[in-house]
């Protein structure tokens, strides 16, 4: 059985980066045909998929174009897990994040509990 | 970006009723393969959300059968045959045909 433990601070300052670790058990960070994605929930955008990263003889990495340039995903092969930074964070980024798992376009089938996290001083 | 439509925005049906609804996706999500690269999935609050349906019609192992998707292209129908309180949610449709991965907006399933 899959599952995902989301961990992380709940509450960040404006400005500073919003760091998430997403631990795996039941399957591989590295398998192929999987992809590990993170989404957040909020009343203002609904679900929005922040970006992804799976290896396919490497590792790739895709970023929504609302957060490139902010958004860091990355493995980590040793610990099994897949870690979300978001820099330069403002209010606009509290949300509900999520990370899950997605098969070659199959959906997002496991999903981690989510983390609330609020931005404010 | 391909952007998701959905609607209705919310629905109240009486226990056992069937409800419906429908989402759109702004260009063809369907493959060279004629696979539909659509999914289906229900929030309760306090939980994440829920694949119930991939590629458009293909319910996820343990789904009830009271829920099937249909469609093709750019238009898409999930259906609950016979709503049961545990099926109160908010219903959210994606594409995973290109990134960036999108979602629509969520339809809010009550009981009336």
């Amino acid at each position: 059985q899959v599952q995902l433990q989301q961990s992380g601070p709940g509450l960040v300052k404006p400005s500073q980066t919003l760091s998430l670790t997403c631990a795996i058990s039941g399957d591989s960070v590295s398998r192929n045909g999987a992809a590990w994605n993170w989404v957040r929930l909020s009343p203002s955008r609904g679900l929005e998929w922040l970006g992804r990263t799976y290896y396919r003889s490497k590792w790739n990495k895709d970023y929504a174009v609302s957060v490139r340039g902010r958004i860091t995903i990355n493995p980590d092969t040793s610990k099994n897990q897949v870690s979300l930074q978001l820099s330069s964070v403002t209010p606009e980024d509290t949300a509900l994040y999520y990370c899950a798992r997605g098969m070659v376009v199959a959906g997002f089938d496991y999903w981690g509990q989510g983390t609330l996290v609020t931005v404010s001083s | 970006d391909i952007v998701m439509t959905q609607s209705p925005d919310s629905l109240a049906v009486s226990l056992g009723e069937r409800a419906t609804i429908k989402c759109r996706s702004s260009q063809s999500l369907t493959t060279s393969n004629n696979k539909n690269l659509l999914g289906w999935y229900q929030q309760k609050p306090g939980q994440p959300p829920k694949l119930l349906i991939s590629w458009a019609s293909t319910r996820e192992s343990g789904v009830p059968d009271r829920f099937s998707g249909s469609g093709s292209g750019t238009d898409f129908t999930l259906t609950i045959s016979s709503l049961q309180a545990e099926d109160v949610a908010v219903y959210y449709c994606q594409q995973d045909y290109t990134t960036p991965i999108t979602f629509g907006p969520g339809t809010k399933v009550d009981i009336k």
